[in-house]
């Protein structure tokens, strides 16, 4: 079965650093997510991208964020100046249309310290 | 603004028990409604995917319904064994007609089933 791959499985940065954490989304899906999820709080929505754009962003996706897609295979996320609080397990996901259901991959947990 | 609520937090069951876990949504204008498994420290596993249209969806031992006028969804696990324990995320996807939808996930429920 197609699955959505994430590196790195762990990332450790130091505060103030920049991060990348990569995906590789499902070959024939047209659709990208991030979501993050904070130890012990809901999974949260941070930006999707269609067309090598962003479609839509939550209000925690400031400047500090960025997303990529650099070439046919690759999605990124980067975190410009990472802080304390932007420790999270990261997800991506992506899907074949906007209402079919999403595959996520195993995300990347993200130790800022 | 939709709001995902599942009940109960945590739930813990013998062995061979069927089980209900419930989800909640604000607002019924939703695409579609998606529960996951998630093990600690683990990624998301879609177990199943319902339609607005669908009432319900099973796989295997598991059976999901939607209401959506009522706003609820209920995953059913049919003779529950150790190997299901790990935590259920119901997640609605909504969102403007002309735009980006997007998931609204419950904060889940943490299941552990006893041997």
């Amino acid at each position: 079965e197609p699955e959505v791959t994430q590196t790195p499985s762990h990332q450790v940065t130091q505060m103030g650093q920049e991060v990348i954490l990569r995906c590789v989304p499902i070959s024939n899906h047209l659709y990208f997510y991030w979501y993050r999820q904070i130890l012990g709080q809901k999974v949260e929505f941070l930006v999707s991208f269609y067309n090598n754009e962003i479609s839509e962003k939550s209000e925690i996706f400031d400047d500090q964020f960025s997303v990529e897609r650099p070439d046919g295979s690759n999605f990124t996320l980067k975190i410009r100046s990472t802080k304390l609080e932007d420790s999270a397990m990261y997800f991506c996901a992506s899907s074949p249309t906007t209402t079919y259901g999403y595959t996520f991959g195993s995300g990347t947990r993200l130790t800022v310290v | 603004k939709q709001e995902v609520t599942q009940i109960p937090a945590a739930l813990s069951v013998p062995e061979g028990e069927n089980l209900v876990l419930n989800c909640s949504f604000t607002d019924s204008a939703i695409y579609n409604l998606q529960w996951f498994r998630q093990d600690p420290g683990k990624g998301l596993t879609s177990l199943l995917l319902i339609q607005s249209s669908q009432r319900e969806q099973t796989s295997g031992r598991l059976n999901a319904s939607l209401d959506k006028s009522s706003g609820r969804s209920t995953l059913y696990i049919a003779a529950s064994q150790p190997g299901d324990s790990a935590t259920y995320l119901c997640a609605v996807l909504d969102g403007p007609l002309q735009g980006a939808q997007k998931l609204v996930f419950g904060q889940g429920t943490r299941l552990t089933i006893n041997p």
